[in-house]
């Protein structure tokens, strides 16, 4: 199966900034990676795909990058609807894996 | 509006069974892949099962071969998630999740998940 591994685990930021959250996979995938945020208790939802597609009705603050086996989701402004978990998942192969989720927690 | 409602989760004993059910609306459900996505509590996200196309190929984690098995009725727009054998380590919330577009599983639609408890 392929690894995925996020850093870091937890983020302390505060309103305004600009965040990163990295995503290495263990072979190379690639495009084939998605970006979920997810909230206490509730359902993850799809912010990019294929690296780097903004999904429909996600703020433009939200950006992907990257291939191969290094990926970054930044959120250029943080907002405060953005404090919650974002996972990466790849998507090439079966097994599908997610990264072990990224925390961004308020400074 | 598409809209994805799970069912079936409860308290289940070591070694027990359970089905789960996810009733779908608001897309043409037979031209999708859909997958069994699970998060055990205060953990991340782990995938389940899934079917790869809209068609009769299915996937199973590791974790879960051999005791799970994924369906689909077409005609009753449900998918199923039939589990045998639970263990203390299948205690999760179950979410069912649609493919944004077939042929490649990424999610963009997950219903609200259910949970099941596997305790004595």
């Amino acid at each position: 199966d392929i690894q995925m591994t996020q850093s870091p685990s937890t983020l302390s930021a505060s309103i305004g900034d600009r965040v990163t959250i990295t995503c290495r996979a263990s072979q190379s995938i690639s495009s084939w990676l998605a970006w979920y945020q997810q909230k206490p208790g509730k359902a993850p939802k799809l912010l990019i795909y294929k690296a780097s597609s903004l999904e429909s009705g996600v703020p433009s603050r939200f950006s992907g990058s990257g291939s191969g086996t290094e990926f970054t989701l930044t959120i250029s402004s943080l907002q405060p609807d953005d404090f919650a978990t974002y996972y990466c998942q790849q998507y090439l192969s079966y097994s599908l894996t997610f990264g072990g989720g990224t925390k961004v927690e308020i400074k | 509006e598409v809209q994805l409602v799970e069912s079936g989760g409860g308290l289940v004993q070591p070694g027990g069974s359970l089905r789960l059910s996810c009733v779908a609306s608001g897309f043409t459900f037979s031209n999708y892949a859909m997958s069994w996505v699970r998060q055990a509590p205060g953990k991340g996200l782990e995938w389940v099962s899934g079917f790869t196309t809209a068609g009769d190929t299915t996937r199973y984690a590791d974790s879960v071969k051999g005791r799970f098995t994924i369906s689909r009725d077409n005609s009753k727009n449900t998918l199923y998630l039939q589990m045998h054998s639970l263990r203390d380590e299948d205690t999760a919330v179950y979410y069912c999740a649609k493919v944004r577009e077939t042929g490649y599983s990424n999610f963009d639609y997950w219903g609200h998940g259910t949970l099941v408890t596997v305790s004595s």
